[in-house]
């Protein structure tokens, strides 16, 4: 069965420093995998996705995601964080031709200026 | 685009009252979803419909829950009756992947926060 883990419920970095949160997945195939980013109050936005090609996929608000299929891996990444990048961010892994969408618990981001 | 429109953003209730949540999805959109978000079970899908159809209902908690999709521009999800376990915050979110709907991603609403006294 699909599952997601971010082992990371919350993490705290310095405005300006940089980012990983971790996600690691479990799929019998190549999955479709999302991050997304949910401020307070507010639904989950899209941030990046990965289906093929390009391990490396680069997303919104400078954000970039790796999927490592060795490590069964696709942590999001970002070489310098911005006070306004405090959130909520979840990965999600899908299966090719369906609709389902597996997300994981959420880390919660927390930048001190 | 207007984006998932969810209402009401807010509900407060009591124990055994009948609940509806509305969903309009992003004009186009073939795919549906209802999801359920607390901080002990995080983000659980409830029901997706495809073209105005049902297509999985099995996260749907109890025969409490009822989710109807009459056209493609609305959807209700009902709970009848209310229970205070019930309350969380529920999200719809939409997609119009022509392969599927994992390839765009989902498109999510607001969400509705839910409580029920």
């Amino acid at each position: 069965a699909q599952s997601v883990t971010q082992p990371d419920i919350h993490i705290t970095v310095s405005e300006g420093a940089s980012l990983e949160l971790r996600c690691n997945y479990s799929y019998g195939a190549t999955p479709y995998l999302f991050w997304y980013v949910q401020s307070p109050g507010q639904g989950l936005q899209l941030l990046l996705k990965y289906f093929s090609g390009d391990t490396l996929v680069q997303g919104i608000k400078g954000f970039e995601a790796e999927f490592k299929r060795s490590q069964s891996s696709f942590n999001l990444r970002k070489p310098s964080v911005h006070w306004s990048d405090a959130a909520e961010y979840f990965c999600a892994v899908g299966a090719r031709n369906t609709d389902k969408l597996i997300f994981g618990t959420g880390t919660r981001l927390q930048v001190f200026p | 685009d207007a984006g998932v429109i969810q209402s009401p953003r807010h509900e407060v209730t009591e124990m055994g009252q009948e609940v509806t949540l509305r969903c309009k999805p992003i004009s186009g959109h073939n795919s549906l979803f209802w999801y359920r978000q607390t901080m002990m079970r995080g983000l659980e899908l409830l029901i997706y419909f495809n073209n105005n159809v049902p297509i999985d209902d099995s996260g749907m908690p109890e025969d409490r829950f009822s989710a109807k999709m009459p056209n493609a521009s609305f959807s209700t999800l009902k709970i009848q009756p209310s229970e205070p376990r019930d309350s969380a915050v529920y999200f719809c979110a939409s997609t119009g992947g022509a392969a599927g709907a994992i390839d765009e991603g989902l498109f999510f609403g607001s969400g509705t926060q839910l409580s029920v006294l």
